[in-house]
């Protein structure tokens, strides 16, 4: 079946450092690629989107890497704020248009 | 645009009783997705529908939940009767295309409390 996970349940950074967070995937064929951002007590907010045919994509701050090879992917968000802090996901859809969640980071950013 | 809409933000409701969750998909979209989220499963896709027919119900827990999209601007997620273990985030999403490549939008939420 479908999975997808995440290497580190939580992340600490300093306010100004650079943040990463990685996923893998266990579905090949999976060809778009998704981070979400969850500020508590909200829904999940899209910050980048990749699709299979891409390696690299740089968005403000965020940049989303894929490596299909090994089935990995990672969100690197520049000059981390405080606002940063959240939980992120990465998703993955396999053409039915259904996205599989991974189960979060959250991502602290110490002042 | 509002974006999507859910009611109520918060239910607390005692086991046994009929919960409806409901959802405003944004406007133009033609794909609409009922997520569950807890600590110990994450989110979970119970259904989705693509130009209000639903397409997938393999996520639905079991016989007590369903959910209807009467028209492209409205979705209710029903929980007859609840119990404790429904206690959970409930989100809708809706998306502008099937096919693939378009991301979800997602509503704020219905944080469900079945006491």
């Amino acid at each position: 079946g479908e999975s997808v996970g995440l290497h580190l349940p939580t992340l600490s950074v300093q306010e100004g450092d650079n943040s990463i967070i990685n996923c893998a995937y266990s579905n090949s064929a999976s060809d778009y690629f998704i981070w979400y951002k969850q500020e508590s007590g909200k829904g999940p907010q899209f910050i980048i989107d990749i699709r299979s045919n891409m390696d690299k994509r740089q968005g403000q701050r965020v940049t989303v890497l894929l490596n299909k090879t090994v089935k990995h992917l990672s969100l690197q968000i520049a000059a981390t704020q405080p606002g940063d802090s959240a939980v992120y996901f990465c998703a993955t859809e396999t053409g039915a248009n259904n996205l599989f969640f991974g189960t979060g980071t959250r991502l602290t950013v110490i002042p | 645009d509002a974006g999507v809409i859910q009611s109520p933000r918060h239910e607390v409701t005692e086991m046994g009783q009929e919960v409806t969750l409901r959802c405003k998909p944004i406007s133009g979209h033609n794909s609409l997705f009922w997520y569950r989220q807890t600590m110990m499963r994450g989110l979970e896709l119970l259904i989705y529908f693509n130009n209000n027919v639903p397409i997938d119900d393999s996520g639905m827990p079991e016989d007590r939940f369903s959910a209807k999209m009467p028209n492209a601007s409205f979705s209710t997620l029903k929980i007859q009767p609840s119990e404790p273990r429904d206690s959970a985030v409930y989100f809708c999403a809706s998306s502008l295309s099937t096919g693939g490549g378009y991301g979800y939008t997602f509503g704020s939420g219905t944080r469900l409390t079945v006491v």
